[in-house]
C-alpha cells in the first residue's frame, strides 16, 4: 500500500524567511501525482501546489515550490519570503488511484513575526 | 457556486445512536469522497464513489455506510456511533481525470463527538 511521511510534526520559520517541509511517499507505481495542501485553522483544505511523476521539471506557484526527486521518493515544499498568512497544517497526498489521496500526517507551520 | 457543503458543521452524539452526515457539490463532479481527520494525523479515506448509484470502500471504512443516490450528494451513516468515531468529517469532490490532473475540492468539514 501507498505511504506518505511527513517527518517533521512541527516548523517555525521568521517572517520574510525561507522554509522547507518535507515529505518521503512509498509507491511502486511510476505514474502517480504528489499534492501539498494548505489547513489554516478555519479546517478548509486548500490546495496549494500539485506535481505531475512523469514531469522532470520542478512545479511552482508564486512563493511555493517543490523540490521532487523520483528515485528518491521525495516531495519538498519549499515557501519564500514566509508571511503571517501561511501559519497552517500543510499536508503531503499521494493520488492513489480514483484520484483517492493517501495523506501524511501534516506538518504544523508556525510564523515568527 | 457554493462549491462543496456539508451539513451539520457540528454535532454531538451519544454512543450507540445514529446519524447522517449530508455533502452535496454543485460543481457536477463525478467523483466523491468522505474523509475522517483525527488529531495528530492526516485525512483518511471511509468511503467514495466515482459516479451516481456506485460506492466503495476506502482505507477506514468500518463502522460507516454511503449513499450516492444523486449526483450532487454523498451521504455518509453512523449506525451505531462509537466513541472512536469521534473525529472531524470531510467530503471532496472532483472530476475524474486518466491521470488526476483536477483538484479535489473540500468541504469545511463537521465536527463530530461521540460521548
Amino acid at each position: 500500500a501507498q505511504t506518505v511521511t511527513q517527518s517533521q510534526p512541527e516548523m517555525s520559520v521568521q517572517e520574510a524567511e525561507t522554509v522547507t517541509l518535507s515529505c518521503t511517499y512509498d509507491t511502486s507505481e511510476s505514474d502517480y501525482y504528489l499534492f501539498w495542501y494548505k489547513q489554516p485553522p478555519s479546517r478548509q483544505m486548500i490546495l496549494v501546489i500539485r506535481q505531475e511523476a512523469y514531469k522532470q521539471q520542478n512545479a511552482t506557484e508564486n512563493r511555493f515550490s517543490v523540490n521532487f526527486q523520483k528515485a528518491a521518493k521525495s516531495f519538498s515544499l519549499k515557501i519564500s519570503d514566509s508571511q503571517l498568512g501561511d501559519a497552517a497544517m500543510y499536508f503531503c497526498a499521494y493520488n492513489a488511484g480514483a484520484q483517492k489521496l493517501v495523506f501524511g500526517q501534516g506538518t504544523r507551520l508556525t510564523i515568527n513575526p | 457556486n457554493a462549491g462543496v457543503t456539508q451539513t451539520p458543521k457540528f454535532r454531538v452524539l451519544k454512543t450507540g445512536q445514529s446519524m447522517t452526515l449530508l455533502c452535496a457539490q454543485d460543481m457536477n463532479h463525478e467523483y466523491m469522497y468522505w474523509y475522517r481527520q483525527d488529531p495528530g494525523m492526516g485525512l483518511r479515506l471511509i468511503h467514495y464513489s466515482v459516479g451516481e448509484g456506485t460506492t466503495a470502500k476506502g482505507e477506514v471504512p468500518d463502522g460507516y455506510n454511503v449513499s450516492r443516490l444523486k449526483k450532487q450528494n454523498f451521504l455518509l451513516g453512523l449506525e451505531s456511533a462509537a466513541p472512536s468515531q469521534t473525529s472531524v468529517y470531510f467530503c471532496a469532490s472532483t472530476h475524474p481525470s486518466r491521470l488526476a490532473t483536477d483538484t479535489q475540492y473540500f468541504g469545511p468539514g463537521t465536527r463530530l463527538t461521540v460521548l
